[in-house]
């Protein structure tokens, strides 16, 4: 089975502190993705990536960045943490070709900004 | 870009009874819609998908329709179980065929089987 390993389930935060949120595949996936999960609101991708040192926004990019340097970790990193990104942050990874929108899901980081 | 609406978002039914879900999107070069479930406190899983070139695939007791004329598509659930609550999540992308193309989610449904 593909795992996704996102390094921390729980964080609390304070405003303005940069935070970084680390995840990792082990199954040589090429894509990896970044959504953020809200009551009400779905999943919505912030980041996604289909390569080493590769990144395309998603549709809620503003106040995140991510950094890809190696094919198994995709980091999502807060410059300076506001409290209206207290959320479930899920990452999730897919192959290449005909699977590539058949997302292997993380645990999820549940990061609360005080 | 895409936009994917999700109805409703909350069902009760008794156990044994139908649920659906339904979903519409907005880009008609949309050509793959999976559902994903997540139950209480554990990550989205995916549990059935269907291609645009096909309108309705079957497993087991779940679903799932597609009508491309309305861009719409729909999770039927028969004869529901206490295991099946969870919130489901419909997606839709176009970029089954080519590398990172990327899913938009539905709103959810939080789906509650009463025994």
């Amino acid at each position: 089975d593909v795992k996704v390993t996102q390094s921390s389930r729980y964080l609390v935060k304070r405003t303005g502190e940069k935070v970084f949120l680390e995840c990792v595949q082990d199954m040589d996936h090429e894509n990896m993705f970044w959504y953020r999960q809200d009551p009400g609101l779905g999943l919505r991708l912030i980041y996604f990536s289909y390569d080493v040192k590769m990144k395309e926004k998603g549709d809620i990019p503003e106040g995140y960045s991510v950094s890809r340097e190696k094919k198994e970790r995709f980091s999502l990193i807060l410059e300076s943490a506001s409290t209206n990104q207290t959320s479930m942050y899920l990452c999730a990874s897919s192959p290449p070709g005909a699977g590539a929108n058949v997302l292997t899901f993380g645990a999820g980081s549940r990061l609360t900004v005080l | 870009g895409e936009n994917v609406e999700q109805h409703p978002s909350t069902l009760s039914v008794q156990e044994g009874d139908s649920a659906v879900i339904k979903c519409t999107y907005s880009d008609s070069a949309s050509n793959y819609f999976p559902w994903y479930k997540q139950e209480l406190g554990k990550r989205p899983q995916l549990i059935i998908d269907i291609r645009s070139n096909v309108g309705e695939k079957k497993d087991q007791r779940i679903a799932v329709t597609l009508n491309k004329t309305a861009k719409h598509f729909s999770l039927h659930i028969t004869e529901t179980q206490p295991e099946d609550s969870a919130v489901y999540f419909c997606a839709a992308s176009k970029g089954i065929y080519n590398q990172g193309g990327k899913l938009i989610f539905g709103q959810g449904t939080e789906l509650s089987v009463k025994p």
